[in-house]
């Protein structure tokens, strides 16, 4: 298993600030993915952050709006630009658990932007 | 075009009864399924899983049941528990290419069990 910690666990943002989550794993791990879930929606992938190359964005996401830093084997950021009311969200963080595609899941991190 | 569906966000069952999830998908090339649970603010955590070459697999109180031609998926649980009370996230895996693997998740049942 791997014990995945986030911070901010929650955070209230004013409409166009930026804010930076960062995510730690307790073990090196090659791929980490960072989830958004939508009030009432179901999780889905932003993109997946390899160490030492860009990370690689699903469609409807981008790295203008989504940056992502993976500079170590333990660790990722994921930074939610310019937000609007629309970006309030959990935003959480997963690395893989096997290869069939189960994931351990940190507790995420609740943004509410006003 | 959601590919994994949870037709029902809530169910509420009585403690001790049977607690059945349901999950359609339309992607013929899922080949892993997944049951999730997710409590209020934690991440959610992996349930039981079930390969499209099985039709069923059990892990104490929770079994879950494939219809690969009906495209459908469930969960059951019983006995019912209230601490079973949470989201039930199903997810669904394909592969793309080389190792590399595309999770889709459902939108979530609430599941609450009352005592």
């Amino acid at each position: 298993s791997a014990v995945i910690s986030q911070k901010p666990s929650r955070d209230i943002c004013q409409r166009g600030t930026s804010l930076t989550i960062q995510c730690q794993v307790d073990s090196q791990v090659t791929m980490m993915f960072w989830y958004r879930q939508q009030p009432g929606q179901s999780l889905t992938l932003i993109a997946t952050a390899n160490q030492g190359s860009e990370a690689t964005y699903e469609s409807g996401f981008v790295i203008d709006k989504f940056p992502i830093s993976r500079p170590n084997l333990t660790f990722s950021t994921l930074t939610v630009s310019n937000m609007s009311p629309e970006d309030s969200s959990i935003y959480l963080c997963s690395v893989g658990a096997n290869p069939y595609g189960e994931l351990f899941f940190g507790e995420g991190s609740r943004l509410t932007v006003l | 075009d959601q590919q994994v569906k949870q037709n029902s966000p809530s169910l509420s069952v009585q403690e001790g009864r049977i607690s059945i999830l349901n999950c359609d998908y339309t992607n013929s090339m899922f080949d892993y399924f997944l049951w999730y649970k997710k409590y209020p603010a934690e991440g959610p955590t992996f349930l039981i899983s079930i390969s499209s070459i099985k039709d069923k697999n059990e892990d104490g109180r929770f079994t879950v049941f494939l219809n690969k031609s009906a495209k459908h998926l469930s969960l059951h649980i019983v006995p019912s528990q209230p601490g079973d009370s949470a989201v039930y996230f199903c997810a669904a895996s394909a592969h793309l290419s080389g190792s590399a693997r595309q999770l889709t998740f459902g939108s979530g049942t609430q599941l609450t069990v009352l005592p």
